[in-house]
């Protein structure tokens, strides 16, 4: 079945370390994004990439880093520098429409926390 | 730019009830408009759209949404609330006219059902 994985499920990171978080899809999208979920926030946007090679920062890119070297992966770096990293992390993909609304697809989150 | 308001952060209903979330946008062209859903420790699940045309929206598991240009919102109901409804629930908007195509979440109604 076709979807999107997110690894890990649960991770947990000490405080100054690095951590990069995986999601793959086989949905054949050209769009993947990176959403972060803190409760009572809604979903805000981390980084986004419509085409391989090509991103763009989202509303709260600092402290993250992002590759797109595939079309079906888009893995997501936590650095030291993101203050407040303890968050549900949720990817996404979409087609790319030249008319009509870009539905997302979901995968099913990692949720880190800082020791 | 486009944003979301849902009021109401929790919403209880009795089984049974009627279901209302709110949800009103702004946006400086016509919007495509989303209701998405959320099981705990999960991804989002698209339940309707709105893009052009009918203004009166089907989704999934009986719920749906109309779209009122003269009041900004895009309310979702479900005549009749099941134990199985209670989720985290996110309206979403994008700019129809914009290529870059980010989607604005709100911050998310989580709904309770009494039993």
């Amino acid at each position: 079945d076709g979807g999107i994985t997110q690894s890990p499920k649960y991770l947990f990171r000490k405080e100054g370390q690095n951590v990069t978080l995986s999601c793959e899809q086989n949905l054949n999208h050209d769009a993947m994004y990176w959403y972060r979920q803190d409760p009572g926030q809604g979903l805000r946007l981390i980084y986004y990439s419509q085409i391989v090679n090509d991103f763009q920062k989202g509303d709260i890119a600092e402290g993250y880093s992002v590759s797109r070297e595939k079309k079906e992966s888009f893995p997501l770096t936590v650095t030291s520098a993101q203050k407040n990293p303890t968050a549900f992390y949720l990817c996404a993909s979409s087609i790319v429409r030249s008319s009509g609304a870009n539905v997302l697809t979901f995968g099913a989150g990692s949720r880190l926390t800082v020791l | 730019a486009q944003s979301v308001t849902q009021l109401g952060s929790h919403v209880s209903v009795s089984e049974g009830a009627l279901v209302l979330l709110r949800c009103n946008y702004s946006s400086s062209v016509p919007p495509y408009l989303f209701w998405y859903v959320q099981y705990p420790n999960q991804g989002l699940q698209l339940l309707l759209k709105y893009t052009t045309g009918a203004t009166l929206v089907k989704g999934i598991n009986g719920f749906e949404a109309e779209f009122k240009k003269s009041e900004t919102s895009f309310h979702l109901t479900k005549p009749s609330a099941h134990m199985s409804d209670a989720a985290e629930y996110f309206c979403a908007v994008s700019e129809s006219e914009n290529r870059d195509d980010k989607i604005i979440f709100g911050k998310g109604t989580r709904l309770h059902i009494l039993p």
